[in-house]
């Protein structure tokens, strides 16, 4: 399975600044899943993203508050813009794995302050 | 919200007890998935089971799976202060090949 690298691992932010989450894959995936899991929460999947096009996003979630990037197939970055308390939270990638299941990077916990 | 329900939220248990955790969802499925989190880091996966199979075994896990009921178990046999963390199940909704992850069953497995 792919290995993954997330960072960074935590981050305290003031509000109003923004937060870019870089994750690397040791392999070329074609799609990369960027999630969201709020304290005490389950995962929420805030886009996907494809390689040389625009990422796609879930109902509630917006490019201008979570621009992505994909400049290749093993690199992407999650940018949190403009950030609130209410941003506070565990930022995962993820990419698919050989047999079936998904690989996550170790996690961003961010606090804004 | 498509997001499945998983019960017990919270199981605790002594070392070597087993532990079971049931997960529901709401669509069709093309397979449904555990994953393990510890401390609130990245998940690990554990199993996949496909919408075609009714039970699988890897190691201590077993689990289970009734497209009917729409409702999927997971079984730890013998459980380990090491499996002390949080569970999810997520399925992978036909087609979109994404995951729609449950609301987690924390669990404590005492020495």
């Amino acid at each position: 399975s792919a290995v993954i690298s997330q960072k960074p691992s935590r981050d305290i932010c003031q509000r109003g600044t923004s937060l870019t989450i870089q994750c690397q894959v040791d392999s070329q995936v074609t799609m990369m899943f960027w999630y969201r899991q709020q304290p005490g929460q389950s995962l929420t999947l805030i886009a996907t993203a494809n390689q040389g096009s625009e990422a796609t996003y879930e109902s509630g979630f917006v490019i201008d508050k979570f621009p992505i990037s994909r400049p290749n197939l093993t690199f992407s970055t999650l940018t949190v813009s403009n950030m609130s308390p209410e941003d506070s939270s565990i930022y995962l990638c993820s990419v698919a794995g050989s047999r079936g299941g998904y690989t996550f990077g170790s996690g961003t916990r961010l606090t804004v302050v | 919200s498509q997001q499945g329900e998983e019960d017990p939220q919270a199981l605790s248990i002594q070392e070597g007890e087993n532990a079971t955790m049931n997960c529901s969802y709401k669509t069709s499925i093309n397979n449904l998935q555990w994953y393990r989190q510890n401390s609130g880091r990245g998940l690990v996966h554990l199993i996949l089971i496909r919408s075609n199979e009714r039970e699988k075994h890897s190691g201590r896990l077993r689990v289970t799976l009734d497209t009917s009921k729409k409702s999927s178990s997971l079984l730890i046999t013998a459980s380990r202060a090491a499996d002390t963390a949080s569970y999810f199940c997520a399925t992978d909704d036909t087609g979109f090949q994404k995951l729609v992850f449950g609301t987690g069953t924390r669990l404590l497995v005492s020495p």
